[in-house]
């Protein structure tokens, strides 16, 4: 069973663009909601973080909008660029345990 | 401060042979997770340890173990590999503090084929 759901799987923006990407989770326990960006040929690198107790968090071109009730959260790249291309990952966190969505590939085209 | 280092970085092995893989946390890190990565099912967990005890454990089989010295580094044992276990293998290191849901930080990962 997948804890932590993501779409779309992949996305394709031009430069300048909004790059949005939703996740979607079920279990309440969960307190921490970490984006991860990888590049190919590399680990995943934490992008940007939220805590249930905010609804938004912003830093530089990267949002994550968090909804509580709805149990989602997405995030929002503002003027995406083509350096933005790779894929992203959802996570869910609770007592050191991390569930990660199946992961966006996101191209951003010049 | 030094990241997260996990080696090798590469390994071919064929079907029946045993594999071990190595990952040394960031300094001051206590807890590492290990993570198998396929194009078809994302990031599966396979197991977290923290003071050389094994704290959570994923769905995977038997073949699968782990271990963590004293220093916090960690290995990851696969024996008798199958096909299936080609993938990349994620290791992640955090604080770990109890009751504390911090950040892991990703290696690069070991690219392990089994032919």
């Amino acid at each position: 069973q997948q804890q932590v759901k993501q779409s779309p799987q992949s996305l394709i923006v031009q430069k300048g663009g909004i790059s949005i990407i939703n996740c979607a989770y079920e279990n309440t326990a969960f307190d921490y909601f970490p984006w991860y960006q990888q590049f190919p040929g590399k680990g995943p690198a934490l992008l940007i973080a939220i805590r249930p107790d905010v609804s938004e968090k912003k830093e530089g071109r990267f949002t994550i909008s968090f909804n509580k009730s709805a149990k989602q959260f997405s995030l929002h790249i503002m003027d995406s660029q083509p350096g933005d291309s790779a894929t992203y990952f959802c996570a869910a966190s609770t007592g050191n345990q991390f569930y990660f969505g199946t992961g966006t590939s996101l191209t951003v085209i010049p | 401060k030094a990241g997260v280092t996990q080696t090798p970085r590469y390994l071919i092995k064929t079907r029946g042979q045993q594999v071990t893989l190595s990952c040394s946390p960031i300094s001051g890190h206590r807890s590492v997770s290990w993570y198998q990565q396929t194009p078809g099912q994302g990031l599966q967990f396979l197991f977290e340890y923290f003071s050389e005890t094994q704290r959570n454990k994923g769905n995977f089989p038997g073949r699968f173990s782990g271990r963590q010295f004293s220093n916090s580094r960690s290995e990851m044992n696969v024996s008798t590999l199958e096909l299936g276990d080609s993938a990349l293998y994620l290791c992640a290191s955090s604080l770990g503090g109890q009751g504390v849901t911090d950040t892991q930080y990703f290696g690069p990962g070991t690219r392990l084929t089994v032919l």
